[in-house]
């Protein structure tokens, strides 16, 4: 089946800095990926879709400003969570589709637990 | 728009007992189905989906679904539960006409194996 890399799967910083999560599809192009988060024994959240070479698409009540996507090549989207505070301590996943219709699964990154300390 | 609704938020079943985890699903055309499956601090894997076809799809680590179009329903089953299958499980489905579109996913169910 077709892989999603998601790096890092753990990251621990300070309050007020910046991550950025990577997410690759390694064999397969993905013209769209989807990030999302998931808070402790809940399902996951859609945050935003994002597009390879145009903005992404935000959810209602997600923070474009705050949580920065780019999808700069058909196989890489990052999100940066910019100032981060403890608040956005969570589980963060990303997933691709092949937009192919005898493969619709999504396929989904090891996912990244970040930390705000 | 489609919906998901997993019954039971917390299911437990002894060592080598059925397990069934209900999901059913709100949608104006049939949409594609799936069930994954996720570990503590893991992303989700894909169990099995139902595309097109026979309505019994058979998927990894002996879990089966049958699609019930008139019951718009789509449970998972495993005749022996063991105890590696406790994890979080998650039904979702996709707009049969934009194979490229989102996933919407029920709110989960947390599968428990007690020996």
């Amino acid at each position: 089946g077709a892989v999603v890399s998601q790096h890092p799967s753990r990251v621990i910083c300070k309050s007020g800095t910046s991550v950025k999560i990577e997410c690759r599809s390694l064999d397969f192009q993905a013209t769209t990926m989807f990030w999302y988060r998931q808070f402790p024994k809940q399902s996951l959240m859609l945050m935003a879709t994002s597009n390879e070479g145009s903005k992404a698409t935000y959810e209602q009540g997600v923070e474009k400003d705050k949580f920065l996507i780019n999808h700069a090549s058909l196989t890489l989207s990052t999100l940066t969570v910019t100032s981060a505070h403890p608040e956005d301590s969570s589980f963060y996943i990303c997933s691709a589709r092949r937009g192919e219709q005898a493969h619709p699964e999504a396929f989904f990154g090891q996912g990244t637990r970040l930390t705000v300390v | 728009a489609q919906s998901v609704t997993q019954l039971g938020s917390h299911v437990s079943v002894s060592e080598g007992a059925l397990v069934l985890l209900r999901c059913n699903y709100s949608s104006s055309v049939p949409p594609y189905l799936f069930w994954y499956v996720q570990y503590p601090n893991q992303g989700l894997q894909l169990l099995l989906k139902y595309t097109t076809g026979a309505t019994l799809v058979k998927g990894i680590n002996g879990f089966e679904a049958e699609f019930k179009k008139s019951e718009t329903s789509f449970h998972l089953t495993k005749p022996s539960a063991h105890m590696s299958d406790a994890a979080e499980y998650f039904c979702a489905v996709s707009d049969r006409n934009n194979a490229g579109n989102m996933l919407t996913f029920g709110g989960g169910t947390r599968l428990m194996a007690k020996p």
